[in-house]
């Protein structure tokens, strides 16, 4: 069975800061891994996305993420965060085409002044 | 591309009353759709996958009878919360895969709806 576990339900960082939050996945197959924003009362936006080929992938909004396989790990990160960065965000994992994607339980994002 | 709406976007009712949420897809066919159920402050709990003109397969744990989903066309999914209950109040979220286009994995998100029960 495939899982997705997201480290620290809220993390807080400093406007110009580095953005950095954490998602390890479990998957008995070569997986595909999300990244998804969702602002209050608004649905999911892709951010960015993992299915196969370079393992360094690079999203909207200045996001980017790596798929390390030794680690089971698919963390999210920005260079410099942005007071509009302030939302929620989900890493999902799913095995193939047909199946359906498990979410973590999402991690709130807070950006400090 | 790939554009997923939901109508309506909140709704109150009263209790014992039926709702009825509409998804669809705008600009392409969604041979699967998924509903979602998201509390406050919670990760998306997937409640059902629905394929269209078939019966749609739920999660343990939801009522089949109470959260009726019916795929008709290739581009439109509606949930009916049957004889709803403040207890059923929340957000609840569609999205839809395209099987046949090029990022067959990827779901799109709609935008979600409140439902308020009161």
């Amino acid at each position: 069975a495939q899982s997705v576990t997201q480290l620290g339900s809220h993390v807080s960082v400093s406007e110009g800061a580095l953005v950095l939050l954490r998602c390890n996945y479990s998957s008995s197959v070569p997986p595909y891994l999300f990244w998804y924003v969702q602002y209050p009362n608004q649905g999911l936006q892709l951010l960015l996305k993992y299915t196969t080929g370079a393992t360094l992938v690079k999203g909207i909004n200045g996001f980017e993420a790596e798929f390390k396989k030794s680690e089971t790990s698919f963390h999210l990160t920005k260079p410099s965060a942005h007071m509009s960065d302030a939302a929620e965000y989900f890493c999902a994992v799913t095995r193939n085409r047909d199946d359906k994607i498990i979410f973590g339980k999402g991690t709130r994002l807070h950006i400090l002044p | 591309g790939a554009v997923v709406s939901q109508h309506p976007s909140w709704v109150i009712c009263k209790s014992g009353t039926s709702v009825k949420i509409e998804c669809r897809s705008l600009d392409f066919q969604a041979t699967t759709m998924f509903w979602y159920r998201q509390f406050p402050k919670q990760s998306l709990m997937l409640m059902a996958t629905s394929n269209e003109g078939s019966k749609a397969t739920y999660e343990q744990g939801v009522e089949k009878d109470k959260f009726l989903i019916n795929h008709a066309s290739l581009t439109l999914s509606t949930l009916t919360v049957t004889s709803a209950h403040p207890e059923d109040s929340s957000f609840y979220i569609c999205s839809a895969r395209d099987l046949l286009g090029r990022d067959a994995y990827e779901q799109y998100f709609g935008p979600g709806t409140r439902l308020t029960v009161t």
